[in-house]
């Protein structure tokens, strides 16, 4: 069965600096998505992107965060000037329309 | 109110017994309902979904949906010890391609 692949695994890093999450969605899937989860807490929507662009963004995804589709099969989500908040597991989801389809995450941890 | 509230757990059944998950949405327009499986320290895993009013069954799953009520549930059947994980309620306002808006799960224990 196709899978939503995310690298790195875990990522470590200091406060302050970039970090870019990769993912590469399902192949014929037409919308991509990322989520977070703050441990213990519930999975919370960042933005969704479909025709190359953004179509829908919480308020979570401030000036620090952006996404790329920097070419025909990745999704990149950087976040600058990271904080200690920002630590938490970042999953990436694709979808052809029906169910979303969730990759096995990111886990960032900010020191 | 939170838009997707979930039974506050955890809850602890015996093996084989039904487990039954509940879950109300605040959104009167919602137009389809996901359930997630989350074992600790993994993704959400899609178990079912549903759009329309009634009962949709998968095995030992069913959902339960009753948009008057705002109301989606879930139920396991002949639960098993490796049911033992954290159940999302998703809702997403649109059939297609819009947010989900997920629950804070409730956490299941299926005792052998």
């Amino acid at each position: 069965e196709p899978e939503v692949t995310q690298t790195p695994s875990h990522q470590v890093t200091q406060m302050g600096q970039e970090v870019i999450l990769r993912c590469v969605p399902i192949s014929n899937h037409l919308y991509f998505y990322w989520y977070r989860q703050i441990l213990g807490q519930k999975v919370e929507f960042l933005v969704s992107f479909y025709n190359n662009e953004i179509s829908e963004k919480s308020e979570i995804f401030d000036d620090q965060f952006s996404v790329e589709r920097p070419d025909g099969s990745n999704f990149t989500l950087k976040i600058r000037s990271t904080k200690l908040e920002d630590s938490a597991m970042y999953f990436c989801a694709s979808s052809s329309g029906s169910y979303q389809h969730f990759g096995d995450g990111t886990r960032l941890s900010i020191l | 109110q939170k838009e997707v509230e979930q039974n506050s757990g955890p809850l602890s059944v015996p093996e084989g017994a039904i487990a039954s998950l509940n879950c109300t949405y605040s959104d009167r327009g919602s137009q389809s309902f996901f359930w997630y499986r989350q074992y600790s320290g993994k993704s959400p895993e899609l178990i079912m979904f549903i759009y329309s009013n009634g009962d949709k069954e998968d095995g030992r799953f069913t959902a339960q949906l009753n948009k008057a009520s705002q109301y989606v549930s879930l139920l396991i059947r002949d639960s098993q010890p490796s049911d033992s994980a954290t159940y999302l309620c998703a809702v997403n306002p649109e059939t297609s391609g819009s947010r989900l808006t997920f629950g804070e799960g409730t956490q299941l224990t299926v005792n052998p």
